[in-house]
């Protein structure tokens, strides 16, 4: 059983900064890291899939790196909008299933 | 992406009936397709994966006879509370992929169950 640790819980931040978050994960038994995009009543939308040590992603403001020696991942926004505020969730596997074990979230507020 | 739906949204039952929802993948052919629960504040927590064909396979605790599980077409998957109980009360959300351990796995919307 994988233990993910997603930190801070919660952030408020002002439009136009950039920010950062944080999942941790035990680092021995990892297969691939998924970043979540969750606003309320809608689906998560997968952002990113990482599986290889060093591996940089990149969506538009948005990025993710991936460390799976020390075991953890962190999500950049740049330049964050109001329409960025969600939780962030991010999930692990382990082996090469495709069961994801879940953090607990980043909630991120961006005010205007 | 590929769109995953989820229904219903919302249901609320009596105690001691069963509820079933449903998890269609819209745009592919899900190979597998896995149930979470979420309770207040908590993370999602798996309660099965079933893959297409065969019976799903059940997380440590989950009553696997309450909790029923059907994916008997390749964009289709069911889960059904039976015998519901107040404190099956939760948030449950399906995903499906096409397999492979490092591809998207996608998510329907989630249904919010409330057993009264």
């Amino acid at each position: 059983i994988l233990n993910v640790e997603q930190s801070p819980q919660s952030l408020h931040v002002q439009e136009g900064d950039s920010t950062n978050f944080t999942c941790s994960f035990p680092s021995s038994n990892f297969y691939a890291l998924h970043w979540y995009r969750w606003e309320t009543a809608k689906s998560p939308e997968a952002l990113f899939v990482m599986t290889l040590n060093g591996d940089e992603k990149k969506k538009g403001r948005i990025s993710a790196t991936l460390n799976t020696k020390e075991g953890y991942s962190y999500l950049y926004i740049k330049g964050s909008q109001p329409e960025d505020s969600a939780t962030y969730l991010c999930a692990c596997s382990g082996g090469s299933n495709y069961k994801l074990t879940f953090g607990k979230g980043t909630l991120l507020t961006v005010n205007p | 992406g590929a769109v995953v739906s989820q229904h219903p949204s919302r249901v609320i039952c009596k105690s001691g009936t069963s509820v079933k929802i449903e998890c269609r993948s819209l745009d592919f052919q899900a190979t597998t397709m896995f149930w979470y629960r979420q309770f207040p504040k908590q993370s999602l927590m798996l309660m099965a994966t079933s893959n297409e064909g065969s019976k799903a396979t059940y997380e440590q605790g989950v009553e696997k006879d309450k909790f029923l599980i059907n994916h008997a077409s390749l964009t289709l998957s069911t889960l059904t509370v039976t015998s519901a109980h107040p404190e099956d009360s939760s948030f449950y959300i399906c995903s499906a992929t096409t397999g492979g351990a490092g591809n998207t796995i996608y998510f329907g919307e989630g249904s919010w169950l409330t057993v009264v």
